[in-house]
């Protein structure tokens, strides 16, 4: 099975933006949808992005997703930085019937 | 509005068994997959397994591979968990989630229960 690369932490200033990278490991990024979920401290996971790039109904656009064929990793970004955003972020996938959870990065704002 | 409500957690003995129940609403259950997802105390996500909309495609970990089945009751619009040999390292707080489209496929999630807490311990 492959595995999905995270960076343990990132931090930013509230208006600012961040971007977390989800690297994977063998077999093509692009091969399989990504997804990204957000899970604030003490809540179950929440969807904010499902196929790569696609925004839930409720999920605010500031919110992107993206995949980057020639590093084999995926990308969410946040823009406008809110303290609502501080939370953990996992990046999914899949292969055949097996799926796979990112590592998990952590969001602060400073 | 997508619900998805885990019961059946608890409290049990290493070796023992123990099976969750997941009740949906809000969506028409019989048209998608559905997966149990798993988080240990202070640790990240872990898929368990999946099955699709007519249980022709079923996944699971290789970490429970053997000892979980995964079914499901589109009747009842209820998903289920059957876990045998239960080991310490079981303990965490399952989630209940529908897979994000229809088909035969797993794919990933858009709704999630609010989970059920299994603790394995002597």
């Amino acid at each position: 099975n492959f595995m999905l690369t995270q960076p343990h932490s990132v931090s930013e200033s509230p208006g600012k933006t961040v971007t977390i990278s989800c690297t994977r490991s063998s077999g093509s990024i692009a091969s399989n949808y990504v997804q990204w979920y957000q899970q604030r401290p003490g809540s179950a996971p929440t969807t904010v992005i499902y196929a790569d790039n696609q925004g839930p109904s409720g999920v605010p656009d500031r919110f992107f997703g993206s995949i980057d064929s020639s590093s084999n990793s995926a990308s969410l970004t946040i823009s406008g930085l809110e303290t609502e955003d501080e939370a953990d972020y996992y990046c999914q996938s899949c292969d055949g019937s097996t799926l796979v959870f990112g590592t998990g990065t952590k969001v602060t704002v400073l | 509005e997508v619900q998805l409500v885990e019961s059946g957690g608890g409290l049990v003995q290493p070796g023992r068994s123990l099976r969750l129940s997941c009740a949906a609403s809000g969506f028409n259950f019989d048209d998608y997959a559905m997966h149990w997802v798993r988080q240990a105390p202070g640790k990240g996500l872990e898929w368990v397994s999946g099955i699709s909309w007519n249980s022709g495609n079923i996944g699971y970990a290789d970490s429970v591979k053997g000892r979980f089945t995964i079914s499901r009751d589109n009747a009842r619009n209820s998903l289920y968990l059957q876990m045998n040999s239960l080991r310490v390292e079981d303990t965490a707080l399952y989630y209940c989630a529908k897979d994000i489209a229809g088909g035969l496929q797993l794919r990933g999630f858009d709704f999630w229960g609010q989970g059920t807490l299994v603790t394995v311990s002597s």
